[in-house]
């Protein structure tokens, strides 16, 4: 059983369209992190949400956690080709335990 | 500053060898996690040292083995290899115990034939 289910697991789109990814999951966290990982690396964390209902953005890139602190979307806006790569949601349950990591959404971004 | 630095970045071992991984964490950071990451998924846990001391190990038979030096450098073992065990192995460093902030090496590609 995935304790964090991402949608889709693939998207591919054109430049300057928008895309909403997803995080979801039955159990609550006390911090849910996105990452984007390109081919050949490790991931870069890109944000941590910790307070439930809390919205960050960064640049055209908006994360939101949800009240529940259950599930976590990521909007990026205008896409760009530079934003390809796989793009992972984890959680940790206490603060103190491991990472829990989805298994990612692969975004391909067509010129 | 340097980030997280891993060695080798690529390998390739036979089944029943064994490889050992080294991983330098971030100046200042006292944890090291390790992850597997295998083609198409996502990073499942393996380790977490802090201090030196064992804080957490994820679901991975005895073959896999980690420590954790006074510098705060790690080493992950592992022995008897399988097939199954080819992958992308990630360190991760944070200067405390908790996981909310962790950085990521950019791994170690294993590859057992």
């Amino acid at each position: 059983t995935q304790l964090l289910e991402q949608s889709p697991q693939f998207l591919s789109i054109q430049e300057g369209e928008n895309l909403t990814v997803y995080c979801n999951s039955s159990s609550v966290f006390s911090s849910l992190q996105w990452y984007r990982q390109e081919p050949g690396e490790g991931p870069v964390l890109l944000v941590t949400v910790v307070t439930g209902g809390e919205v960050k953005k960064l640049k055209r890139l908006t994360f939101q956690f949800g009240d529940a602190r259950k599930d976590s979307s990521l909007h990026i806006t205008a896409a760009q080709t530079g934003d390809t790569g796989l793009y992972l949601c984890a959680g940790d349950v206490s603060g103190n335990t491991p990472l829990v990591f989805g298994k990612g959404t692969r975004l391909s971004v067509i010129a | 500053d340097a980030g997280v630095t891993q060695s080798p970045t690529h390998l390739i071992k036979t089944r029943g060898q064994q490889v050992t991984l080294r991983c330098s964490p971030i100046s200042g950071h006292k944890s090291v996690s390790w992850y597997q990451q295998v083609l198409g998924q996502g990073p499942q846990f393996i380790f977490q040292y802090y201090e030196k001391e064992e804080r957490g190990r994820g679901n991975f038979p005895d073959r896999f083995s980690a420590r954790q030096f006074p510098n705060y450098s790690s080493e992950l073992n592992v022995n008897a290899l399988l097939l199954g065990d080819s992958a992308l192995y990630l360190c991760a460093s944070s200067f405390g115990s908790g996981t909310n902030t962790i950085y990521f090496g950019e791994g170690s590609w294993l590859t057992v034939v």
